[in-house]
């Protein structure tokens, strides 16, 4: 079954600079993948969608990129503030029907 | 606009109590799934819905039943609670297949 892997440890990162989060995942390649932020006692909420002929996508300050010869995807955030922190999710789409998730990694912006 | 709603937010069971987790959509999504969050596992899907009338397996079905009666409606229900379904279950929607999810802020359901 696909496995998905996101580091489990926190990234403490300083306000201004570039955070880079990491999927990767086994098996093959899915036909989406996105990217969610999850905020502690909330629900994930949905940022990003990549196709896999798409090798990046942006908005605003948010930056994804997905290499199917790599199996990984990166997850960019620019400028970071204090008010990015939170758990980043992964999410692979293999039948256009449901995702598999990763476990999340937290972001920690300091001021 | 209220989104995804989950009733109720929050509830303790004794083992072998039965319930029922109550999920409502307004924005008439076909797709609608149950996943339950654990620390350390990430969300792992429970069963999901491709429309009215329909329901489908996920990964880890075993000790819940769901039910699509109406579109807008996903139950989820626990028939003899077990300590191992103490977690945070999520409802979600989606317009169709491979498009993103809504989510609802999850309910939190402790087992003694």
């Amino acid at each position: 079954s696909q496995k998905i892997e996101q580091n489990s440890e926190a990234l403490n990162i300083q306000e201004g600079k570039t955070a880079t989060l990491t999927c990767n995942y086994t098996n093959y390649s899915p036909a989406y993948l996105q990217w969610y932020r999850q905020d502690p006692g909330r629900g994930p909420v949905f940022l990003l969608l990549i196709r896999e002929n798409e090798k990046e996508k942006r908005k605003e300050r948010l930056k994804v990129t997905f290499d199917t010869t790599l199996k990984q995807s990166l997850f960019h955030i620019t400028a970071s503030q204090p008010a990015d922190s939170a758990t980043y999710l992964c999410a692979l789409d293999m039948d256009f029907q449901k995702l598999v998730f990763g476990t999340g990694t937290r972001l920690l912006v300091s001021p | 606009n209220a989104g995804v709603t989950q009733t109720p937010k929050f509830r303790v069971l004794k083992t072998g109590q039965s319930m029922t987790l109550l999920c409502a959509q307004d924005m008439n999504h076909e797709y609608m799934y149950w996943y339950r969050q654990d620390p350390g596992m990430g969300l792992r899907l429970i069963h999901y819905s491709v429309g009215e009338g329909t329901t489908a397996k996920g990964e880890v079905p075993d000790g819940y039943n769901v039910s699509r009666l109406k579109k807008q409606n996903f139950l989820l229900g626990l028939e003899s609670a077990a300590p191992s379904q103490t977690s945070v279950y999520f409802c979600a929607s989606s317009p169709q297949g491979g498009w993103p999810q809504h989510f609802g802020d999850g309910t939190r359901l402790s087992i003694l």
